[in-house]
């Protein structure tokens, strides 16, 4: 298992255009969470998938941002009409959930968004 | 709304020494504390994860204590090593680890 992987690693765009990240999470985690890091500040829970459905999204994802799993593995997070605001480093997490318990958070290593 | 908060911002130590990173947070109904470890430009590392009804957990020199009546942790890290610099973040989940809040971090420096 090589972890969770994410695409682009760095993206760089002009305000206004749109862009998609992709993440893979491991291969039989359930679980799959966005989250934004600004620098010098932790991460920011953006929203998080239980297999395909989408069961939480933070204030912070406004109508610009969508995120889909549609077949319950991987994920894509498009922002569209990006603005300078969006810049940050976009955190991909996925988790085994069995109910009772949960296991760790493992995450990837980011996609980082300029916004010129 | 909680609130996680670490202190110090910064900390820089020599090789070797014994060190203790602090994270508090506003309210005390949360379901676990983790602790992860931050490269520069890289993804988060999981460290120790805590359940609200455990008091510490233990990963070789690595060791973090939760009090969740005074809304407390504490990461120690024993014999510190250069290799450990990084910046240290805490989270908080209210409920099943989703809606993690993240402190903004420690960044650690080790100097051999």
């Amino acid at each position: 298992d090589t972890g969770v992987s994410q695409d682009p690693r760095h993206k760089i765009t002009k305000r206004g255009q749109n862009v998609t990240f992709r993440c893979d999470p491991i291969s039989e985690h359930n679980r799959l969470y966005w989250y934004r890091q600004t620098l010098g500040q932790g991460p920011e829970f953006l929203t998080y998938f239980q297999n395909e459905a989408q069961l939480e999204k933070s204030r912070l994802l406004s109508d610009r941002f969508s995120a889909e799993r549609p077949k319950g593995s991987f994920s894509t997070l498009e922002i569209q009409r990006t603005e300078q605001g969006d810049s940050a480093m976009y955190l991909c997490a996925s988790s085994l959930s069995s109910g009772a318990s949960t296991d760790t958070q493992y995450f990837g290593p980011g996609t980082r968004l300029t916004v010129l | 709304k909680q609130e996680v908060t670490q202190i110090p911002a910064a900390l820089s130590v020599p090789e070797g020494e014994n060190l203790v990173l602090n994270c508090s947070f506003t309210d005390s109904a949360i379901y676990n504390l983790q602790w992860f470890r931050q490269d520069p430009g890289k993804g988060l590392t999981s460290l120790l994860l805590i359940q609200s009804s455990q008091r510490e957990q233990t990963s070789g020199r690595l060791n973090a204590s939760l009090d969740k009546s005074s809304g407390r942790s504490t990461l120690y890290i024993a014999a510190s090593q250069p290799g450990d610099s990084a910046t240290y973040l805490c989270a908080v989940s209210p409920g099943n680890n989703n809606d993690m809040r993240f402190g903004a971090g420690t960044r650690l420096t080790v100097k051999p």
